[in-house]
């Protein structure tokens, strides 16, 4: 059964700095996988998907890499912002099903 | 602008009584929907695919009785939770989208209080 972790759970950084949200599953064999975001009454925003055939992806501040081998993701987000607090979810799709197991999530918050 | 419109947002009812949400796809015809809910603190869990014209695919320890979908056009799925208890109290979401790319668009989600 595929189960994804992220850490932390949660993290507060002040504005400007990069940081780094981490996510891992523990079946390799994934279609693909997506970063979103989730703000507070609102639903998920994609924000970068990696085919299982890609390393990373890129855009904007944001970058995230896939290391399918070791069943890790990271997503780096470059000169962070307040209007980047949010909870980020990493969600990884089995098969070419369209079904999404969820992460976590790590909740950040970007001190101004 | 939102792609998938879902309502309500947030409801409140009393134990037993049974709930519907409304997920409708605005710019696309939607033969595939998903439905999830998240637990505070946890992760978003699939409880079933909604598939146009025919019957839902629920995921393991989902009672199909329970949570009634019904997916009768290509731009609404609807979910009802019947005879609701304080245990179905959660953040209720929808999603679909351009399924052959693996785009997903979600709804803002329905937040669902049984007293």
């Amino acid at each position: 059964k595929q189960e994804v972790t992220q850490i932390p759970a949660a993290l507060s950084v002040p504005e400007g700095e990069n940081l780094v949200l981490n996510c891992s599953f523990t079946d390799s064999a994934i279609y693909n996988l997506q970063w979103f975001r989730q703000d507070p009454g609102k639903g998920l925003t994609s924000l970068l998907l990696i085919q299982s055939s890609q390393r990373e992806q890129t855009s904007g501040r944001l970058n995230a890499s896939l290391d399918k081998s070791s069943g890790r993701s990271t997503l780096y987000i470059a000169a962070s912002q307040p209007g980047d607090s949010a909870t980020y979810l990493c969600a990884v799709m089995r098969g070419a099903t369209n079904k999404l197991i969820f992460g976590t999530g790590t909740l950040l918050a970007v001190q101004p | 602008g939102a792609v998938v419109s879902q309502h309500p947002s947030r409801v409140i009812c009393k134990s037993g009584t049974s709930v519907k949400i409304e997920c409708r796809s605005l710019d696309f015809q939607a033969t595939t929907m998903f439905w999830y809910r998240q637990f505070p603190k946890q992760s978003l869990m699939l409880m079933a695919t909604s598939n146009e014209g025919s019957k839902a695919t629920y995921e393991q320890g989902v009672e199909k009785d329970k949570f009634l979908i019904n997916h009768a056009s290509l731009t609404l799925s609807t979910l009802t939770v019947t005879s609701a208890h304080p245990e179905d109290s959660s953040f209720y979401i929808c999603s679909t989208g351009e399924l052959a790319k693996n785009i997903q668009y979600f709804g803002a989600g329905t937040r669902l209080s049984v007293l």
